[in-house]
């Protein structure tokens, strides 16, 4: 079965650093998400992203992240400037577009660690 | 605002005994509804989900839910647990009219022997 694939699945980073976690999403999805899952807490709707734009964010998603499809195949969620506070758990999402009530199939998520 | 409630953060059931984790939610319309389960160090695996077709759905593993309109539910249950069931539980919820799914806080369901 087709899966949503996310590297790398650790990632420790200075705070202050540039850090860049990546996706694939199931190939023929055109819906594609971030959410975050900080340690002990719920997980937590970033951004949405539709024929190459921003659907829908959260106030999580301010001017520090972005996101990006490079590719026909990549997803990127970048954030310029980490800080302490973004250590969670990145989940990246997809889902198709022939049916609106089709469920997002996530990936395995990267744990982001900002020292 | 809608919102998602998970009723216990960690539920011990004995192995072949009943499951039932709750979920509740607030909407002014009808939401959709899903279930997601989390294995340790791994991501959000779909358990089901209701769509307005069927108030009880079942899904993967032998877990089903049913939506309860009137008392704004959607628990999950399975009949017998299974030691493989030991994992966390989500219940989500997404809106007509947005594509975000709000999750509530998790349920970690541990199963004994």
């Amino acid at each position: 079965e087709p899966e949503v694939t996310q590297t790398p699945s650790h990632q420790v980073t200075q705070m202050g650093q540039e850090v860049i976690l990546r996706c694939v999403p199931i190939s023929n999805h055109l819906y594609f998400y971030w959410y975050r899952q900080i340690l002990g807490q719920k997980v937590e709707f970033l951004v949405s992203f539709y024929n190459n734009e921003i659907s829908e964010k959260s106030e999580i998603f301010d001017d520090q992240f972005s996101v990006e499809r490079p590719d026909g195949s990549n997803f990127t969620l970048k954030i310029r400037s980490t800080k302490l506070e973004d250590s969670a758990m990145y989940f990246c999402a997809s889902r198709g577009i022939r049916d609106r009530n089709q469920p997002q199939h996530f990936g395995d998520g990267t744990r982001l660690s900002i020292l | 605002a809608q919102s998602v409630t998970q009723l216990g953060s960690h539920v011990s059931v004995s192995e072949g005994a009943l499951v039932l984790l709750r979920c509740n939610y607030s909407s002014s319309v009808p939401p959709y509804l899903f279930w997601y389960v989390q294995y340790p160090n791994q991501g959000l695996q779909l358990l089901l989900k209701y769509t307005s077709a069927a108030t009880l759905v079942k899904g993967i593993n032998g877990f089903e839910a049913e939506f309860k309109k009137s008392e704004t539910s959607f628990h999950l249950t399975k009949p017998s647990a299974h030691m493989s069931d030991a994992a966390e539980y989500f219940c989500a919820v997404r809106l007509s009219g947005t594509y975000k799914y709000i999750f509530g806080t998790g349920t970690r369901l541990k199963v004994l022997a």
